[in-house]
Parts: C-alpha cells; sequence; structure tokens
C-alpha cells in the first residue's frame, strides 16, 4: 500500500534561516507528487506538484521542492523563511494516470521566530 | 470564481445521532473526494466520486458512513449513530478530471464534533 512519512513533526526557524523538510513515499508505480499548505485558519492550498519533467519544481511563495525517484523522496524547501510561512505543511502522493485518491504524510508544523 | 463550499462550518452532536454534511465542488469539477483531519490520525482518504463511475468508497471506516453525489455535483457525507471517535475535521475537495495535473482544491472543512 502507498504511504507517505514526514520525518519532522515540528519544526522551529528564525527569519531568513533555511528550510528543508523532508518526505518519503513508498510506491513502487508512476506517482505524482504534492505539497500542500495549510495556514493558521485557512484551508489547505497547493503549493506546487510534480508530474513528470524537471525533478525540480517551483511553486508559489518561493517554494520548491525536488523529486529524487532513487531515494523515493520529494523534499521541501526555501532558501529564506519568513514569518508569514508559519504553517503546517503536508506531502501527498497519488498514483499516477488514475488522478485519485491523495495519501497525505503525517504534516509537519513550520513555526518562524520573527 | 467561487471556491469548494462545505456546510455547516460547524456540527456538534450527540453520540448516536445521524449527521449529515454537505459539500459544493467547484462548477464543472468532475471528481469529488472527501477526506478527515483528526488528531492522530493525519489526513485521511474517505471516498472519491469520477463522474458517473463507481465510486471509490475504500476509505470509509465504517458502514456507518456513506455518501452520495447527486447530479454529478453536491456530495453528502452521512454519518450515522455517531461515535466520539467520529470528532474530525471533514474535508472536500474537487478536481477537474480535464486537467493532466489533478490538482485537488480543498473546501474549508466542517469541523465535527461527537459529545
Amino acid at each position: 500500500a502507498q504511504s507517505v512519512s514526514q520525518h519532522n513533526h515540528h519544526v522551529i526557524l528564525s527569519e531568513a534561516a533555511s528550510l528543508e523538510l523532508g518526505c518519503n513515499y513508498s510506491y513502487g508505480g508512476t506517482v505524482n507528487l504534492f505539497w500542500y499548505v495549510q495556514y493558521p485558519g485557512q484551508h489547505l492550498q497547493l503549493l506546487l506538484k510534480y508530474f513528470s519533467g524537471d525533478p525540480l519544481v517551483k511553486g508559489i511563495k518561493g517554494f520548491e521542492a525536488e523529486f529524487i525517484k532513487s531515494k523515493f523522496s520529494f523534499n521541501l524547501r526555501k532558501p529564506s523563511v519568513q514569518w508569514s510561512d508559519t504553517a503546517e505543511y503536508f506531502c501527498a502522493v497519488n498514483s499516477g494516470n488514475q488522478g485519485g485518491k491523495l495519501i497525505f504524510g503525517q504534516g509537519t508544523e513550520l513555526s518562524v521566530k520573527p | 470564481g467561487a471556491g469548494v463550499s462545505q456546510s455547516p462550518s460547524n456540527k456538534v452532536t450527540e453520540k448516536g445521532k445521524d449527521v449529515e454534511l454537505r459539500c459544493d465542488p467547484i462548477s464543472g469539477h468532475t471528481a469529488l473526494y472527501w477526506y478527515r483531519q483528526s488528531l492522530g490520525q493525519g489526513l485521511e482518504f474517505l471516498i472519491y466520486f469520477q463522474g458517473n463511475s463507481a465510486p471509490d468508497k475504500s476509505g470509509l471506516p465504517s458502514d456507518r458512513f456513506s455518501a452520495e453525489r447527486t447530479g454529478g455535483s453536491v456530495s453528502t457525507l452521512t454519518i450515522q449513530r455517531t461515535q466520539q471517535e467520529d470528532s474530525a475535521v471533514y474535508l472536500c475537495a474537487s478536481s477537474s478530471r480535464q486537467a493532466s495535473s489533478y490538482e485537488q482544491y480543498f473546501g474549508p472543512g466542517t469541523r465535527l464534533t461527537v459529545t
């Protein structure tokens, strides 16, 4: 069965620090990969997605993620975080060519200190 | 345009009662998903509707849970004989099957509390 693992449950950073959130998935076939963000009191929003092509994908608000197939990983990065990046971040995967259910990781809560 | 809407935003019910949660997807989106978000379980898939195809019910936790989608648009998730472990935020999402990306757009959720 598919599964997604996010290694960090809670990350605390100071503004301007660099961010990397780990995500590994377990699935042998073609996958689509996503990072969603949930700001306090708001609903889930898509940050970025990977379906095919360039494994380095860029999303909104300066976020990027790199798909490394050999490591089954899709880590999220941002070179310099801001206080407004405080949120919960979810990695998710679904099977390619089906567009079906998303399997989510447990989420990583990011707190950025001003 | 309008996003995914859900109602009610909050629902408090007594154990053993039935509840209905409503989802209005983005107009024109053919795929509709239900998930729930709870402490300790994270975000879990419940059920998926795609056009006129049979729904994928593989995530429903018990036969007390059911969902329907009328006219290919609005969906209702019903929980019968609610239990305290059903307390969670129930999220609805929709996507356009025509898009190659299969991106899902989420609603604000319904917070269900079973007392």
